[in-house]
């Protein structure tokens, strides 16, 4: 079954200082990776994905993620972070051979910025 | 705004009690979805929907009762709730279950509450 890790529950930066959340997958076939945010009482919001193409892929609020085959890793990175980027930020795997449950979410990820 | 609309946004109600939860989608999808967000859990598929037909039904509780009257509707019917059962309720929309670029969106969650 395919599977997304996100190792850190929790990961603390200072504004204005690069800021990476990381997420592992294991997936059979092509991986189709998504990133998403949620805001204090808000749902979740589409960032960035990969289907195919660059490693690297640009997304929403200046975020980008890299993919990386032989680590099997897509890390979400943002050169210069804000306060207001603090948040939970969820890693998804899209599994095709799975009709129902093909939307596979990774536990979360609490990003804070400090001032 | 996110093209996917939850109503209500907060809902206390008693164990007793029936209420209905709503979504909406606007983005002219065929695919909708109810998740379970607990605090300190992961995201929990409860139901899947394509084209108005139930796909999946994730071990759900039968006090849980979905209806998709069509492929822009999502309900989430609920008596006799425990405590429990308090938390968000995200519903979410994607285009199909097997394109492999579709992209999941979410509404804002309804938060439930049981006393």
């Amino acid at each position: 079954a395919q599977s997304v890790a996100q190792p850190e529950d929790q990961v603390n930066v200072a504004e204005g200082n690069p800021l990476t959340v990381k997420c592992t997958y294991s997936v059979s076939g092509n991986p189709y990776l998504f990133w998403y945010v949620q805001y204090p009482n808000r749902g979740l919001q589409f960032l960035l994905k990969y289907i195919t193409g660059d490693n690297l892929v640009k997304g929403s609020y200046g975020f980008e993620a890299e993919f990386n085959k032989s680590q099997t890793s897509f890390h979400l990175k943002k050169p210069s972070a804000l306060v207001s980027d603090s948040a939970l930020y969820f890693c998804a795997v899209r599994d095709m051979r799975n009709y129902g449950q093909n939307f596979v979410f990774g536990p979360g990820t609490r990003l804070s910025v400090l001032p | 705004e996110t093209g996917v609309t939850q109503t209500p946004r907060h809902l206390v109600m008693g164990m007793t009690n029936k209420k209905s939860l709503k979504c909406e989608q606007h983005l002219g999808h065929n695919a909708m979805y109810w998740y379970k967000q607990s605090a300190k859990k992961p995201l929990e598929l409860m139901f899947v929907y394509s084209l108005e037909e139930r796909v999946e039904n994730n071990s759900v509780p039968s006090r849980f009762s979905p209806e998709c009257p069509n492929s822009s509707h999502l309900f989430l019917h609920l008596h006799t709730l425990q405590p429990e059962d308090s938390a968000l309720y995200l519903c979410a929309s994607s285009q199909d279950l097997q394109g492999a670029m579709d992209t999941i969106y979410f509404g804002e969650g309804s938060w439930l509450t049981v006393v």
